[in-house]
């Protein structure tokens, strides 16, 4: 079974730059998180999709992020304007259904932002 | 509200002897699981063990084990002759159980675990 691929692994952005990172769960896996991860810290939630729709946004900086599953497969997370404090590994995450949460999640391996 | 702590920022251990992980929850539900992640240098989480709120048994796995304690709000995680590999950042997390939709695992901010050789 193949994992949850995230790409780019690393993206190096200027202050008040736009930046997205992308995320393909696990085949047949309808529920997709993702959580940003500052160093030194546990991975904070900042969206939840079940298929195609928004099951929890409410950790995230509306003012400046953006997600969308389109066709409930792929996600997409979007940064504009970035700030310093963006800086961070952003994880995405794919269980079957919101059923199977007790059972883990399937991280992907992240992407690393660094904004200078 | 839900919450877990792991005290331990950072531990470092020369290899061979055995290492002990604290994590604290708090929660408002009687029906909930507990979590152990691995977090290695490649980034990646690795699912380590789950445990429901009922199910109070120790667990073994390997040099793997797990101490869960309710009247504590425990849920400690030993490594018993640890080896090099073990190396990497621990997180312990929690998830209520509502059958809702917004289901979902909390994590801990982790303990970096140093295995010296």
């Amino acid at each position: 079974e193949a994992g949850v691929a995230q790409s780019p692994r690393y993206k190096i952005i200027e202050k008040r730059q736009s930046v997205a990172f992308w995320c393909n769960p696990i085949s047949g896996h309808a529920t997709l998180y993702w959580y940003q991860q500052i160093l030194g810290q546990g991975p904070k939630l900042l969206i939840q999709f079940q298929n195609n729709g928004v099951v929890d946004d409410s950790q995230l900086p509306k003012d400046r992020f953006s997600a969308e599953r389109l066709k409930g497969v792929d996600s997409t997370l979007k940064i504009q304007p970035a700030k310093l404090e963006d800086s961070a590994v952003y994880l995405c995450a794919s269980s079957l259904d919101i059923m199977r949460v007790p059972y883990g999640y399937t991280f992907g391996s992240g992407t690393r932002l660094t904004v200078v | 509200a839900q919450k877990v702590t792991q005290a331990q920022t950072e531990i470092s251990v020369v290899e061979k002897e055995d290492v002990t992980l604290d994590c604290v929850y708090e929660t408002r539900d009687t029906t909930y699981y507990l979590f152990w992640y691995k977090q290695p240098p490649s980034g990646e989480l690795v699912f380590l063990i789950r445990r429901n709120s009922f199910d109070e048994q120790n667990e073994i796995s390997g040099r793997y084990s797990w101490n869960f304690q309710k009247s504590t709000s425990s849920f400690n995680f030993t490594i018993t002759a640890s080896q090099v590999v073990d190396s990497a950042v621990y997180f312990c997390a929690l998830s209520e159980r509502k059958l809702q939709r917004d289901d979902k695992i909390i994590f801990g901010k982790g303990t970096r675990l140093h295995i010296l050789p």
